[in-house]
């Protein structure tokens, strides 16, 4: 069975300010892993996805995500948050082999402070 | 094309009213998917399909909710006899491979009312 837990629903950083959202999952076969934003009153955007290359992915807007195995992590940071950061964001997680749907994450929402 | 389209953007049926709701995937996709959001942090899966054949439908609530993807058409969400706690924002998803990222559409936002 698969999973995932944002830790932490709701996050403030200054502008400025280095973002960091927790995502830890638990599936039974090799994950593909991604992070959604959702902007008020709209539909998901992807930021980045792992698919099992490289580790650290790098995503759009200057975010990115490293899939640590070990920690059955998928964390999402953006060196320096900017105002037009703050929205929900959502991890999700699919299983590599199979056309199965995403599982969500219950959402971060991002506050920044300017 | 190249977004998922879905139409209306908004729909609001009385209490016992029937709705529909389309879904225009990506052209070349085989997977569409359907969510629904009620509470803004929560999306549950409802059905996926695999061109026109259902494949996972574990979401579905069956008694009310049905839902096709049939060639050359875009594929539909029903919604029979409508409740309250139906009001949510669909969100289609398609996808060209399995386990690929799953490109979203605007959501169709249901009141009932």
């Amino acid at each position: 069975a698969q999973s995932v837990t944002q830790l932490g629903s709701h996050v403030s950083v200054s502008e400025g300010a280095l973002v960091l959202l927790r995502c830890n999952y638990s599936s039974s076969v090799p994950p593909y892993l991604f992070w959604y934003v959702q902007y008020p009153n709209q539909g998901l955007q992807l930021l980045l996805k792992y698919t099992s290359a490289a580790t650290l992915v790098k995503g759009i807007n200057g975010f990115e995500a490293e899939f640590k195995k070990s920690e059955t992590s998928f964390h999402l940071t953006k060196p320096s948050a900017h105002m037009s950061d703050a929205a929900e964001y959502f991890c999700a997680v699919s299983e590599s082999n199979t056309g199965n749907q995403f599982y969500f994450g219950t959402g971060t929402s991002l506050t920044v402070i300017p | 094309g190249e977004e998922v389209a879905q139409t209306p953007k908004h729909l609001v049926r009385g209490e016992g009213q029937k709705a529909k709701l389309y879904c225009a995937p990506i052209k070349g996709h085989s997977y569409v998917f359907w969510y629904q959001q009620v509470l803004k942090n929560e999306f549950k899966f409802l059905i996926s399909f695999q061109n026109e054949n259902v494949f996972d439908e574990t979401g579905m609530p069956k008694e009310r909710f049905s839902a096709k993807c049939l060639p050359n058409s875009p594929c539909s969400l029903e919604i029979q006899a409508t409740k309250l706690e139906d009001s949510a924002v669909y969100f289609c998803a398609s996808s060209q491979s399995r386990g690929g990222e799953e490109y979203f559409g605007p959501g169709t936002r249901l009141t009932v009312t």
